[in-house]
């Protein structure tokens, strides 16, 4: 157990509607990472929070957003859902910020929320 | 930007024997590279971080070796088991955050 927890586990909808996927993060962690991982795909990552506020963005679609909350919990919506946005979103958590010279910090997967968009 | 390029065969080996998955990036070296499993439908879990001036760090049955001039990581799993199947990413930073490659199978047969 990571100790990040992802809600709802599995969600079923139809295309065109809005979706909020929820994430709480590991105690302590301050910064909150969202994936996307399609069969066989790779994990692509969408984008980062730290301590409530955006710090880097991928590929993700105008259709999408995500926001940290006070309480450092992050939610990704999804919106206008398309066939081609189902998915595994996997949410991630670390103490501080990954990057090439400020932290080594590994990042803690949550168990994912399967996104089926029929 | 950094690519991350994993060979996305399926390695098959037989219980026993040593599996050795290649990392190989196409940009400047990171300052640190990270090895995560991958079991299906679940999250990736962290196993060993390496930085640029290591050239090797071992965990176990994990050896992990980073060759900034081939700009290549290698990780090794000895005396491999069934139970060691599963997905392996490597992982390098980019500005503030981790990108990933795409993986490469592992299936350990007994």
């Amino acid at each position: 157990d990571s100790g990040v927890t992802q809600t709802p586990k599995h969600l079923i909808t139809a295309t065109g509607q809005r979706v909020t996927l929820r994430c709480s993060p590991r105690s302590g962690d301050l910064s909150v990472y969202w994936y996307q991982q399609s069969l066989d795909q790779g994990l692509q990552f969408l984008i980062q929070y730290y301590n409530g506020e955006e710090r880097a963005k991928g590929n993700i679609l105008e259709r999408f957003s995500a926001q940290q909350f006070p309480d450092l919990h992050s939610e990704l919506n999804l919106s206008s859902l398309e066939l081609g946005d189902s998915a595994l979103y996997f949410c991630a958590s670390s103490p501080r910020i990954a990057g090439p010279s400020t932290s080594t910090d590994t990042q803690y997967f949550g168990p994912g929320t399967r996104l089926t968009v029929l | 930007s950094q690519k991350i390029e994993q060979n996305s065969e399926a390695l098959n080996i037989q219980e026993g024997k040593t599996a050795t998955l290649t990392c190989n990036y196409t940009n400047y070296s990171p300052a640190y590279l990270q090895w995560y499993r991958q079991d299906p439908g679940r999250g990736p879990v962290f196993l060993l971080l390496i930085r640029e001036n290591e050239k090797e760090k071992r965990k176990e049955r994990l050896k992990v070796t980073f060759d900034t001039t081939l700009k290549q990581s290698l990780f090794h799993i000895t005396a491999s088991q069934p139970a060691d199947s599963a997905t392996y990413l490597c992982a390098l930073p980019e500005t503030d955050k981790l990108i990933f490659g795409t993986g490469t199978r592992l299936q350990v047969f007994p």
